[in-house]
């Protein structure tokens, strides 16, 4: 297994571009969340999932959207970057719909600037 | 709002000495996570605790429901346990949600 993968690990964009962080999981896991990681903070959930056609928001929510087509991907689209959005994303997967009530298996994290 | 509370923030120690990381929150919860953050980024959990104790190795964690309070003790530390030990719960009630994190815990093993 594969585990938790994010694509790209680091990221350059400009104000105003957008883009999308992929995250795949290969483990049939039903819940599946974003963070993001800022210096001095601790991570903040910004969207979540318990299972495919179904999403919602978390603490920080503004600026991203996401989707969940199948149970193996979880997309995160920032759909006009900002500078306030450099941050160190990572994605979450855990098994069940109480997926928090199990071990949680994060990816890689992927480092994003925006200038 | 849950709030989570770590202490301490930083804590350098010699190789061998028995660490004790301990976390706060201010809200009942139906779960807390310990997670360990490599220099590298990387993130992985280490215990899933709702009530008690749990051990793998030489990693203890224990959890007071009744005191809001969950301790992570490392025994014979060695210099690879050297990294961000970060709490992490799920607060009791609502829907599925996500966890509330603590800014973590930067430990250092010197040897």
């Amino acid at each position: 297994n594969a585990g938790v993968t994010q694509t790209p690990k680091f990221q350059v964009l400009k104000t105003g571009q957008s883009m999308t962080l992929q995250c795949a999981q290969d483990m049939n896991h039903e819940y599946m969340s974003w963070y993001r990681q800022d210096p001095g903070m601790g991570l903040r959930l910004i969207h979540y999932s318990v299972g495919a056609g179904i999403t919602d928001q978390g603490e920080v929510p503004n600026g991203y959207n996401v989707s969940r087509s199948t149970t193996e991907d979880f997309p995160l689209r920032l759909l006009s970057a900002a500078p306030s959005q450099t941050s160190v994303y990572f994605c979450a997967s855990g098994e069940g719909l109480a997926g928090l009530y199990n071990e949680q298996f994060f990816g890689p994290g992927t480092r994003l600037t925006v200038l | 709002k849950n709030e989570v509370e770590q202490s301490p923030q930083n804590l350098t120690a010699q190789e061998g000495e028995f660490i004790t990381i301990n976390c706060s929150y201010s809200v009942g919860i139906s779960a807390l996570h310990w997670l360990q953050q490599h220099p590298g980024g990387g993130i992985v959990s280490l215990f899933m605790l709702s009530s008690g104790k749990k051990k793998h190795g030489r990693l203890i964690a224990t959890i007071n429901i009744q005191e809001k309070h969950s301790s992570l003790h490392i025994t014979a530390s060695h210099p690879r346990d050297s990294a961000v030990y970060i709490c992490a719960v799920r607060t009791s009630g609502g829907g599925a949600d996500g966890l509330t994190f603590g800014k973590g815990t930067h430990l250092i093993i010197q040897p």
